[in-house]
């Protein structure tokens, strides 16, 4: 399956221990997004890369956040001293930029993850 | 500023009846809207695509939108419901040369057998 991979599934931490997430985009994308999903919500972006520049930031993306993609291949996304306000769906997607107006965003199965 | 605003948090149909899933979108430029399915435990799925072009769009599993500039609206339909259509369903909303997707809040279908 050469799909967007995302790594781990769960993850269960106590609050204000640091975690880090991975993601693999499809082969060929260069461009990498992540997106959190809270409970009856719909996903909301966090932040994308093109290569291994990282091109924006939204605002709920707090100092407590990192996101990396060293080579522009593979990103991970690390949330430093976290707090249960961060339990959620952490999703990854990947495009090719190309010559069409949109470029259609695939995305992963997502790291859930559950702050006590 | 775009987004979207999905009329039903939850929708109920018979198997083999019509299904109908309303979105209203707003936005200050020409939008690009489209309609992501997500199953349980499974990835988001793109369904379908509007990128003014044609305005009735036909995506995967039997669905279509139209895209109603006057109405501000993309609803989602399919003719005949299956146990399998059961899932989450997102309206979306993107401008050109902005690459965040704004997602609704989704509409939940569950199909009654």
């Amino acid at each position: 399956d050469t799909g967007v991979s995302q790594d781990p599934r769960h993850k269960i931490t106590k609050r204000g221990q640091n975690v880090t997430f991975r993601c693999d985009p499809i082969s060929e994308h260069n461009r990498l997004y992540w997106y959190r999903q809270t409970l009856g919500q719909g996903p909301e972006f966090l932040t994308y890369f093109q290569n291994e520049a990282q091109l924006e930031k939204s605002r709920l993306l707090s100092d407590r956040f990192s996101a990396e993609r060293p080579k522009g291949s593979f990103s991970t996304l690390e949330i430093q001293r976290t707090e249960q306000g961060d339990s959620a769906m952490y999703l990854c997607a990947s495009s090719f930029s190309g010559d069409s107006s949109y470029n259609e965003q695939f995305f992963g199965p997502g790291t859930r993850l559950t702050v006590l | 500023a775009q987004s979207v605003t999905q009329l039903d948090s939850h929708v109920s149909v018979s198997e083999g009846t019509p299904v109908l899933l309303r979105c209203n979108y707003s936005s200050s430029y020409s939008p690009s809207l489209f309609w992501y399915v997500q199953h349980p435990n499974k990835g988001l799925q793109l369904l379908l695509k509007y990128t003014s072009a044609a305005t009735l769009v036909k995506g995967i599993n039997g669905f279509e939108a139209e895209f109603k500039k006057s109405e501000t609206s993309f609803h989602l339909t399919k003719p005949s419901a299956h146990m399998s259509d059961a899932a989450e369903y997102f309206c979306v909303v993107i401008v050109f040369g902005n690459e965040k997707l704004t997602f609704g809040t989704g509409t939940r279908l569950t199909i009654i057998p």
